[in-house]
């Protein structure tokens, strides 16, 4: 079965400061990544994906995140951080499961607190 | 308006008493999933559905069952609920599955908070 790690359980920042988050995952075969963010009292936002292609992917709100295989990584990155980017964010991880369905595992997500 | 709701929004049990969640979405959309969230453990996915009549399980499927007679509904059923159920819950849907290249979003429901005594 996939698993996803995420390594800090709760980052502070201040505002302008640079940001990465990381993100490993456990599966042998091929796999779809997501990031998503939590709000606080709002329901999970897709941040971005990558399925394939360009490992550096794009997303909302000036976040991006790379692909590494060979280190089974899905680093997000944002080059500046603001104050309303305070949130939880969650790595997750789609595999195929199989008559056209995927199962979808999150990591337990960071919290990311940025200080004007 | 498009949307999922669920019911009840907020329960209260006791340990061994048969409840449901109800799930139901109004965008015809194929893939529907439960999840819950817990402090420090994130959202853990328990079920999901890919269409009518076809269900499969997720990281946390035991003490858990589901199904999907109609693409509209996901009731999620706890035959036996024990304390180590207590948890924020999550119904989802969208119209593709988390891995179809043109996924893009998943719609949640409001959640569902359950304590079990």
């Amino acid at each position: 079965a996939q698993s996803v790690s995420q390594h800090n359980h709760h980052v502070i920042l201040s505002e302008a400061a640079s940001l990465e988050l990381g993100c490993n995952y456990s599966y042998g075969g091929t796999v779809n990544l997501f990031w998503y963010v939590q709000y606080p009292g709002q329901h999970l936002q897709l941040l971005l994906k990558y399925f394939s292609g360009d490992p550096l992917v794009k997303g909302i709100k000036g976040f991006e995140a790379e692909f590494i295989k060979s280190k089974f990584s899905f680093n997000l990155r944002k080059p500046s951080v603001q104050w309303s980017d305070t949130a939880e964010y969650f790595c997750a991880v789609s595999v195929y499961s199989g008559a056209g369905s995927y199962q979808l595992t999150f990591g337990k997500g960071t919290k990311l607190s940025v200080i004007p | 308006e498009a949307q999922v709701t669920q019911n009840p929004r907020y329960l209260i049990t006791v340990t061994g008493k048969k409840l449901t969640v109800t799930c139901s979405q109004n965008m015809n959309h194929e893939y529907m999933s439960w999840y819950r969230q817990d402090p420090g453990l994130g959202l853990r996915q328990i079920y999901y559905s890919m269409n009518v009549e076809v269900t499969d399980k997720g990281d946390v499927p035991e003490g858990y069952k589901v199904s999907r007679k109609e693409k509209r509904n996901f009731p999620l059923i706890l035959e036996s609920p024990s304390p180590n159920q207590t948890s924020l819950y999550f119904c989802a849907s969208s119209p593709l599955p988390p891995g179809a290249s043109a996924y893009n979003e998943q719609f949640f429901g409001p959640g569902t908070r359950l304590t079990v005594l």
